[in-house]
């Protein structure tokens, strides 16, 4: 059975850069038919694609995050993660990892990771 | 502001059936494939649908999906309590070089 596990810190101070990194287990990332995804939640609202990687390296992100959002991946071993520099106070959500299926086939997810920006 | 719109919120009573609308344009719903995701508070989404109406393993055939043009409707037949939830439509967006765009999100009430 696949699992998505988070870990990063979750609390980040205003301007500094977030990392979260998600880390696979029971099956390999470096499928043809799966990209990798980030999405998170801010509290009391709804999801907002953050980005995607699929293990060649090619990336898909959310326009609107685009210009402060990397997405890598270490096949060699089994992970994926996230940066997003410049934090504020809006950035402050909880955040998923997940397998996407291509077709926006979002069919497993990590545990979630509460990151605060705050000072 | 989401790029799909859903409604907010829907409510019926239990073994009523419900439908959840997603409605979105040319360049996302009209020509791609329509996920649809469950979320209970304090955890994950869980996939319903995908593929517009396909169910993956273990998910009850009370839960269907359609597509017409640029809408997708969840339906939810059998409406039991432990469907009380927030329910998002997703699909890919083909503008800015493609990406994933979410439904508002809509929660289900169930009398």
């Amino acid at each position: 059975q696949l699992q998505l596990q988070q870990s990063g810190p979750g609390l980040v101070k205003p301007s500094e850069t977030l990392s979260l990194t998600c880390t696979v287990s029971g099956g390999s990332i470096s499928s043809d038919s799966h990209y990798w995804a980030w999405i998170r939640q801010p509290p009391g609202k709804g999801l907002e694609y953050i980005g995607s990687i699929h293990y060649s390296g090619s990336t898909y992100y959310n326009p609107s995050l685009k210009s402060r959002v990397t997405i890598s991946v270490d096949a060699s071993k089994n992970q994926f993660s996230l940066k997003v520099t410049s934090v504020t106070a809006a950035d402050t959500a909880v955040y998923y990892c997940g397998r996407d299926g291509i077709t926006t086939k979002f069919d497993y997810w990590g545990q979630g990771t509460l990151v605060t920006v705050s000072s | 502001q989401s790029v799909l719109t859903q409604p907010p919120s829907v409510s019926a009573a239990p073994g009523q059936k419900v439908t959840i609308s997603c409605s979105g344009s040319s360049s996302n719903i009209a020509n791609n494939f329509v996920s649809w995701y469950q979320q209970f508070p304090g955890t994950a989404p869980k996939l319903l649908i995908y593929d517009n109406n396909k169910r993956p393993s273990g998910i009850p055939d009370r839960f269907s999906g359609s597509k017409s043009g640029t809408s997708a409707t969840l339906g939810i037949t059998g409406l039991q309590t432990g469907d009380e939830a927030d329910y998002y439509c997703a699909t890919w967006d083909r503008l800015s070089g493609g990406f994933v765009v979410f439904g508002g999100g809509t929660k289900l009430t169930v009398l």
